[in-house]
């Protein structure tokens, strides 16, 4: 199986910080990458797929960009309604991992 | 307009087997490149991929789940089953159905279930 990392677990920002989260693949996933968030007591949303095509509806503060092994979500700045646990998943293989989740907190 | 939504027990007892369904409307099982699939949270954890089937029938599973799993389509019904036997303590979790828009390299769950909360207990 594939395994995603991401980093950090976890990690505390202000509204309007520029907000970077990594997720590293075990092997070459090419662009087979989405990133979803996640809020408390809500099912997943998709954000980014194919690495950096966002998803219709998803605001352009949004961005995703890797290949490979090495990929990158990426929140220009910082909204109230971000603050949120986002994970990676490659569907790049059977069984699709998800990574552990970033959790953004104030 | 898609929307998921999953049915089944809250509560099933240890080593009893567990059978979800996930009805949906918007999009049908019988055009290509269609798929839905299963993903699993336990409280406070993170998102586990369970298991898909496309409209082809092409079934994936978990590898460490998939002696225990089966999924299946209704594509007259619009519905997917999902069955895990020998349930444990441990398989308590909110349990989220997916529409899966593609097989190929913008493959994603674009559209998700509201999620079902499936306790294991005695």
């Amino acid at each position: 199986d594939v395994q995603m990392t991401q980093s950090p677990s976890s990690l505390s920002a202000s509204v309007g910080d520029r907000v970077t989260i990594t997720c590293r693949a075990s092997q070459n996933i090419a662009f087979y990458l989405n990133w979803y968030q996640q809020k408390p007591g809500d099912a997943p949303n998709l954000l980014i797929y194919a690495a950096s095509t966002l998803q219709s509806g998803v605001p352009s503060r949004f961005s995703g960009s890797g290949s490979g092994t090495d990929f990158t979500l990426t929140i220009s700045s910082l909204q109230p309604e971000d603050f949120a646990t986002y994970y990676c998943q490659e569907s790049y293989s059977t069984p699709e991992m998800f990574g552990q989740g970033t959790r953004v907190e104030i | 307009q898609i929307t998921l939504k999953e049915s089944g027990p809250t509560l099933v007892k240890p080593t009893q087997t567990l059978t979800l369904t996930c009805t949906f409307s918007g999009f049908s099982l019988d055009t290509g490149g269609v798929g839905v699939g299963w993903i699993r949270q336990p409280p406070g954890k993170a998102l586990e991929w369970l298991a898909l089937i496309y409209w082809d029938d092409d079934k994936r599973y978990s590898t460490s789940l998939k002696s225990r799993l089966t999924i299946t389509k209704d594509t007259s019904e619009n519905r997917v089953v999902l069955t895990m036997t020998n349930m444990d303590p441990e398989d308590t979790a909110t349990y989220y159905c997916a529409h899966r828009n593609s097989r190929k390299v913008a493959a994603r769950f674009d559209f998700w279930g509201q999620g079902t909360l499936v306790t294991v207990s005695s």
